[in-house]
């Protein structure tokens, strides 16, 4: 199974700053047939299903805003909020969808400082 | 706008069946763009990937429940299902059926929380 390490763990940024979420899979989730790194970013509010935000990497999915960002390749990758808002407290989790099973970062919980 | 419902008991005995249902509404489970899985969450816990299943029935399974589970699909009633037999506590969760699209889960339903307990 590809393991898919997030950090960090919590992170706590003051309204209107920019926040980072790191993902690491351990093996490269980069198709080279199509250049596309099968990877996807999710937020979860509580009591909610995850929303999509990113897809193949940095994508942004229909309707997420754009100071959501996802970036990086191969092995490395990153979820940028360049201004946070108050609606954006939440959990994050990365995903792999380059092989089955399928598997998600341990998440990354956003509070407002 | 495409909707996802999980249905079924909220409770199940230990070393029985749990069976869920989850109905599409908006559009047609049959689209050849689609795949339609599981996810669950323990209470307090991260996402953990079940399975997919294609309109056509080609079904992929997490090994960690590949003896447990069967994915299923009805396009009759636009639905598919999740049988994981055998639970126990450990399977207490948050089940989630989703939509994926070019791989990632576009689609979710609210999800449905199942206790295993006597």
């Amino acid at each position: 199974d590809i393991v898919m390490t997030q950090s960090p763990d919590s992170l706590a940024v003051s309204q209107g700053e920019g926040a980072t979420i790191n993902c690491k899979s351990s093996q490269s989730i980069l198709y080279t047939s199509n250049n596309k790194n099968n990877l996807a970013w999710y937020q979860q509010k509580p009591g909610q299903p995850p929303k999509l935000l990113i897809y193949w990497a940095s994508t942004r999915e229909s309707g997420v805003p754009d100071r959501f960002s996802g970036s990086g390749s191969g092995t490395d990758f990153t979820l940028t909020i360049s201004s946070l808002q108050a609606e954006d407290v939440a959990v994050y989790y990365c995903q792999q969808y380059y092989s089955t099973p399928y598997t998600f970062g341990q998440g990354t919980k956003l509070e407002i400082k | 706008q495409l909707q996802l419902q999980e249905s079924g008991p909220g409770l199940v005995k230990p070393s029985e069946t749990l069976s869920l249902t989850c109905t599409v509404s908006g559009g047609s489970i049959s689209s050849s763009s689609h795949y339609w899985g599981w996810i669950r969450q323990p209470p307090g816990k991260g996402l953990e990937w079940i399975g997919s299943i294609y309109y056509s029935g080609s079904t992929y399974y997490n090994p960690s429940l590949k003896s447990r589970v069967t994915i299923s699909v009805d396009t009759s009633k636009n639905q598919f299902s999740l049988k994981l037999s055998s639970v126990t506590a450990a399977d207490t969760a948050v089940y989630y059926c989703a939509r994926s699209s070019r791989g990632a889960q576009d689609y979710w339903g609210q999800g449905t929380l199942v206790t295993v307990s006597s």
